[in-house]
């Protein structure tokens, strides 16, 4: 089965602009999450999606932040405007209904620079 | 959940030798501890978990014990490979059924 995908891999932008990152988990997976790893710090928690559901947004930082998933497949995050901070790695990753935080599969991240 | 403490944030071995990971946490209510391997440009994957009604867990070389009195659980890698060489990051469930609270990692370098 194909992985959890997400892009752009990289992306580099000037501080005070707006980028998307996109997640489409695995096929049929209802549990959608997002963490970030800033540099040299454990991956935090943002916030989980069941389907198109927001069930915990906890984590988000601040409301430069919104996370969408429409239609229950894919999701995006948009920081705007970013700000230096934002900078580092912004995994997601998906798991089925019923196994929760015992089956995630991770995508291999965007890597954020904010300049 | 809350906090949990990763050790050493480097390590680095020789072929052939032992590798300990130790990590603490502070939510008595966690209740399963996986830990994640993630090599350079890949994603993080499941190496190993354990849940909180069983002290240790092995596969092959490798191997998680667990203490919930002390509330600490450490990962032994023995007879250490360079294809092993990545981050490891461990974390806990919190109790929670769904998030979980990750370590700052450790960077284990196998040395040839």
């Amino acid at each position: 089965e194909a992985g959890v995908t997400q892009f752009p891999s990289h992306s580099v932008i000037e501080k005070g602009q707006t980028v998307t990152l996109r997640c489409d988990p695995i096929s049929g997976h209802d549990n959608l999450y997002w963490y970030r790893r800033v540099m040299g710090k454990e991956i935090k928690f943002l916030l989980h999606f069941v389907k198109e559901s927001k069930q915990d947004e906890s984590g988000m930082p601040n409301n430069r932040f919104l996370a969408e998933r429409t239609g229950g497949t894919y999701s995006t995050l948009k920081v705007q405007p970013a700000e230096l901070e934002d900078s580092g790695v912004y995994f997601c990753a998906s798991s089925p209904r019923d196994r929760g935080n015992y089956g995630y599969t991770f995508g291999s991240g965007t890597r954020l620079t904010v300049v | 959940g809350e906090n949990v403490e990763q050790h050493p944030s480097t390590l680095s071995v020789q072929e052939g030798d032992s590798a300990v990971i130790k990590c603490t946490y502070s939510d008595s209510a966690s209740n399963y501890f996986p830990w994640y391997k993630q090599e350079l440009g890949k994603r993080p994957q499941l190496i190993i978990d354990i849940r909180s009604n069983v002290g240790e867990k092995k596969d092959q070389r490798i191997a998680v014990t667990l203490n919930k009195t002390a509330k600490h659980f450490s990962l032994h890698i023995t007879e250490t490979q360079p294809e092993d060489s990545a981050v490891y990051f461990c974390a806990d469930s919190g109790g929670s059924n769904y998030k979980l609270t990750f370590g700052k990692g450790t960077l284990l370098t196998v040395n040839p």
